[in-house]
């Protein structure tokens, strides 16, 4: 069974572009997680999506990032404009039920000069 | 204001003797607690967790400790191999509430010596 993918891997923007980030879920996940590590401190939770809808985006830290899962499938993370805090890691994780483990994919590495 | 402390950055500790990680949390509301292994350039890997319920959960070299009235927990492994060598983050969710949502410590970086 394939795991959490993402892609990039790694993004270098300069401040004020545009970066849009793409998760893949495992197979049959209906929950579908974002969060982020900056700057090697904790790994901070952004939002949570429950099929293809928003069930808690209380961790999105402005409105300069958007997150879509059109269909229930894979989800992106858009950053418009990016900003220079924005750097960090950002990983995805996918659970079948609310209440299971969530496994992660490998992560984006944003870096915004 | 962070609600998963792990305050020791790194460990390091000689192959086959035991590795203990702790890790505190302030939020009452935390009820299940989870362990992730990190390895450079990959996502965190799931090891182990523990219910509130609980007070020790064991798979293998890995046991979880939870002290409720102390809002502590720690990971034990015995006997510890190179290839334990990683960042091991604490997490915690309050699933009573409905959430999932993970809260993570900074990690402790865990060096095992050959």
């Amino acid at each position: 069974e394939a795991g959490v993918t993402q892609f990039p891997s790694h993004s270098v923007i300069e401040k004020g572009q545009t970066v849009t980030l793409r998760c893949d879920p495992i197979s049959g996940h209906d929950n579908l997680y974002w969060y982020r590590r900056v700057m090697g401190k904790e790994i901070k939770f952004l939002l949570h999506f429950v099929k293809e809808s928003k069930q808690d985006e209380s961790g999105m830290p402005n409105n300069r990032f958007l997150a879509e899962r059109t269909g229930g499938t894979y989800s992106t993370l858009k950053v418009q404009p990016a900003e220079l805090e924005d750097s960090g890691v950002y990983f995805c994780a996918s659970s079948t039920g609310l209440v299971d483990t969530q496994y992660f994919g490998p992560g984006t590495r944003l870096t915004v000069l | 204001d962070q609600q998963v402390k792990q305050n020791s950055p790194s460990l390091s500790v000689q192959e086959g003797r035991i590795s203990i990680l702790n890790c505190d949390y302030t939020n009452s509301m935390f009820d299940y607690f989870l362990w992730y292994k990190k390895y450079p350039a990959e996502g965190p890997t799931f090891l182990i967790s523990i219910s509130s319920i609980k007070d020790k959960n064991e798979d293998g070299r890995f046991t979880v400790f939870l002290n409720k009235s102390a809002k502590h927990l720690s990971l034990h492994i015995v006997p510890s191999q190179p290839g334990d060598s990683a960042v091991y983050f604490c997490a915690a969710s309050g699933r009573r509430t409905g959430a999932n949502n993970l809260f993570f410590g900074t990690g402790t970086r865990l060096t095992v010596i050959p």
